[in-house]
């Protein structure tokens, strides 16, 4: 079955820097977009990012431009998020999701941004 | 950025009635592409409707979807126990992708 699975998250000062991971297994990972949404405590859904297949097209949130970077391996069927200057805001559990229409979900990795 | 606008914030129903739920976006959406999410506490969202009035697979006929353009609907036709959570929608046609802000189906 398919399974998306975060890893990554912890707690990190302002202005530091994290990289998650997202492993997929149960579907050719190759064929599908993928994307970073993130949810801050007891707040609404938050699109941050997508990639493309095969890296041609990304494209970010406003609030995180220049700051996160999305990347993908094929290879190994992994998705990344390269989160960088992290300020308190991004504090969050993220997520990433299947597809352009966000089809199939992981369970999310907490990031608390706290000095 | 295309902003997308949930309303009610809050709906207070009794198990058996029927849900409608409004989602308006600030520019007409690519080709219909918008989904409705439902999620619980504690869990990750899923994937109710996809292209504004699909039903993904596995999704109850009583959730249902309808709009184009700028306004669109989510319909649950009679609401079980387990319905009562937040709904969330969001476009995926232009960038950058949003979600409305959510509505809360709370047991009356």
């Amino acid at each position: 079955q398919v399974q998306l699975v975060e890893s990554g998250g912890g707690l990190v000062k302002p202005g530091g820097s994290l990289k998650l991971s997202c492993a997929a297994s149960g579907f050719t990972f190759s064929d599908y977009y993928m994307s970073w949404i993130r949810q801050a405590p007891g707040k609404g859904l938050e699109w941050v990012s997508y990639i493309s297949t095969t890296t041609t097209y990304t494209n970010y949130a406003d609030s995180v431009k220049g700051r996160f970077t999305i990347s993908r391996d094929n290879a190994k069927n992994l998705l990344y998020l390269q989160m960088n200057s992290l300020g308190a805001g991004d504090t969050a559990v993220y997520f990433c999701a299947r597809g352009n229409s966000l089809d199939q979900w992981g369970q999310g990795t907490l990031v608390t941004v706290s000095s | 950025e295309i902003v997308l606008t949930q309303s009610p914030g809050t709906l207070s129903l009794s198990p058996g009635e029927r849900a409608t739920l409004s989602c308006r976006a600030s520019q007409s959406l690519s080709s219909s592409y918008l989904g409705w999410y439902q999620q619980k506490p504690g869990q990750a969202p899923r994937l109710l409707i996809y292209g504004a009035s699909s039903r993904a697979t596995g999704i109850p006929d009583r959730f249902s979807g309808s709009g184009s353009g700028t306004d669109f609907t989510l319909s649950i036709s009679r609401l079980e126990p387990e319905d009562f959570a937040v709904y969330y929608c969001h476009q995926y046609g232009n960038s950058p992708r949003t979600f409305g802000q959510g509505t809360k189906v709370e047991i009356k």
